[in-house]
């Protein structure tokens, strides 16, 4: 267990619904990250935050993906009218950031779209 | 060309022999490297990071890098069939980015 939490662990839904997935790091990380993994391949990044501040998003986040980090704590982040192609793992890590390169992650949030 | 490449494996090895992993990376910039292992199904742990041109020991694990030749290795002597997992390489500018990770098979 790195201390990095995220819920719920497995979300299935159906083609057109929205999701939000949670992510609580480890508590005096100041950043935080966001990356989606797909089967055999390794995690590929999508959006980090510095404290509360959004500061890089991938261009692998449509319009329909959106992530806040309300007062520098937890994350969401929430995708709308999801479709089959969003079915992956997504990951969340967190980091001291200048002070330490090192990420730890979480165990991940496995979403299925049916 | 990928940032990161990574043999694709799988690589099935013998218990207690070493197993050779192997990374390259695109970018010539790039100053920090990581070895993540990840068991089917869980996220990605990290077992080590190297900064510096030479070798870092841990334990059996040891990470190799050579800067001028944009290549990073992680060796795993007396390999265990717990050390059965995919092993990432990555590299770090603010994000991390991935190759696609070498599967290890350790053969009791």
């Amino acid at each position: 267990d790195t201390g990095v939490s995220q819920d719920p662990r497995h979300k299935i839904t159906k083609r057109g619904q929205n999701v939000t997935f949670r992510c609580d790091p480890i508590s005096e990380h100041n950043r935080l990250y966001w990356y989606r993994q797909t089967l055999g391949q390794g995690p590929e990044f999508l959006t980090y935050f510095q404290n509360e501040a959004q500061l890089e998003k991938s261009r692998l986040l449509s319009d329909r993906f959106s992530a806040e980090r309300p007062k520098g704590s937890f994350s969401t982040l929430e995708i709308q009218r999801t479709e089959q192609g969003d079915s992956a793992m997504y990951l969340c890590a967190s980091s001291l950031g200048t002070a330490s390169y090192e990420q730890y992650f979480g165990p991940g949030t496995r979403l299925t779209v049916t | 060309q990928k940032e990161v490449e990574q043999n694709s494996g799988p690589l099935s090895v013998p218990e207690g022999a070493i197993a050779s992993l192997n990374c390259t990376y695109s970018d010539r910039g790039s100053q920090s490297f990581f070895w993540y292992r990840q068991y089917s199904g869980k996220s990605p742990e990290l077992i080590m990071f190297i900064y510096s041109n030479g070798d870092k020991e841990d334990g059996r694990f040891t990470a190799q890098l050579n800067k001028a030749s944009q290549y990073v290795s992680l060796l795993i002597r007396d390999s265990q069939p717990s050390d059965s997992a995919t092993y990432l390489c990555a590299v770090i500018d603010y994000k991390l980015s991935f190759g696609a990770g070498t599967t290890v098979t350790v053969r009791a």
